[in-house]
């Protein structure tokens, strides 16, 4: 079974650019989650979608970030404009419907520096 | 709301030698609590989960946490480490929202 799929891995970009991350989840899982993972924190959830709606996005920064999920299956998450602070790793994960425990598996990461 | 606190932000220990990271939680309610582990360069990935039943759970690499009810632990331990456990680890709880929270982390590095 493929895993969590994330494209970049590694991203470089200057301050004020607008970058955008892509994530696939496992086949079949409805449930999609993007997460903010700053050096020396553990991940913080940024938004959670069940399908192509959005569960939980009470953590997005929704002047600068967005995200989308149209057809419920891949995901987009994009920072515009990025600041300093930005910096960090982006960490898409999935989990099944009906997963009571949320057990949920995580894709490698894409790492985003903004100088 | 819950939280996670990860006492120790790095453990250096020689190879073959026991290893506790320590982990407490604070939750309103009934808590599920999971452990994942962070390899250089690559995605969180699972370790062990309590859920309910054996307050004692284990990892098909010789790892275990025990459930602490009074005093809102869940210590991971292990009581012969090797090199290649050297790696990231990270104590979460769900609450009932279905959301996870994550603690600081503890760095685990083995040496020879």
């Amino acid at each position: 079974e493929a895993g969590v799929a994330q494209s970049p891995r590694y991203k470089i970009i200057e301050k004020r650019q607008s970058v955008a991350f892509w994530c696939n989840p496992i086949s079949g899982h409805a449930t999609l989650y993007w997460y903010q993972q700053i050096l020396g924190q553990g991940p913080k959830l940024l938004i959670q979608f069940q399908n192509n709606g959005v569960v939980d996005d009470s953590q997005l920064p929704k002047d600068r970030f967005s995200a989308e999920r149209l057809k419920g299956v891949d995901s987009t998450l994009k920072i515009q404009p990025a600041k300093l602070e930005d910096s960090a790793v982006y960490l898409c994960a999935s989990s099944a419907v009906g997963n009571l425990y949320n057990e949920q598996f995580f894709g490698p990461g894409t790492r985003l520096t903004v100088l | 709301a819950q939280s996670v606190t990860q006492l120790d932000s790095q453990v250096p220990v020689f190879e073959e030698a026991p290893v506790e990271l320590r982990c407490n939680y604070s939750s309103s309610v009934s808590v599920y609590l999971f452990w994942y582990v962070q390899y250089p360069n690559q995605g969180l990935q699972l370790l062990l989960k309590y859920l309910s039943g054996s307050t004692l759970v284990e990892s098909i690499n010789g790892f275990e946490a025990e459930f602490n009810k009074s005093q809102t632990s869940f210590h991971l331990r292990k009581p012969s480490v090797h090199i290649s456990d050297t790696a990231e680890y990270f104590c979460a709880v769900r609450g009932s929202n279905y959301k996870l929270t994550f603690g600081k982390g503890t760095l685990l590095t083995v040496n020879p």
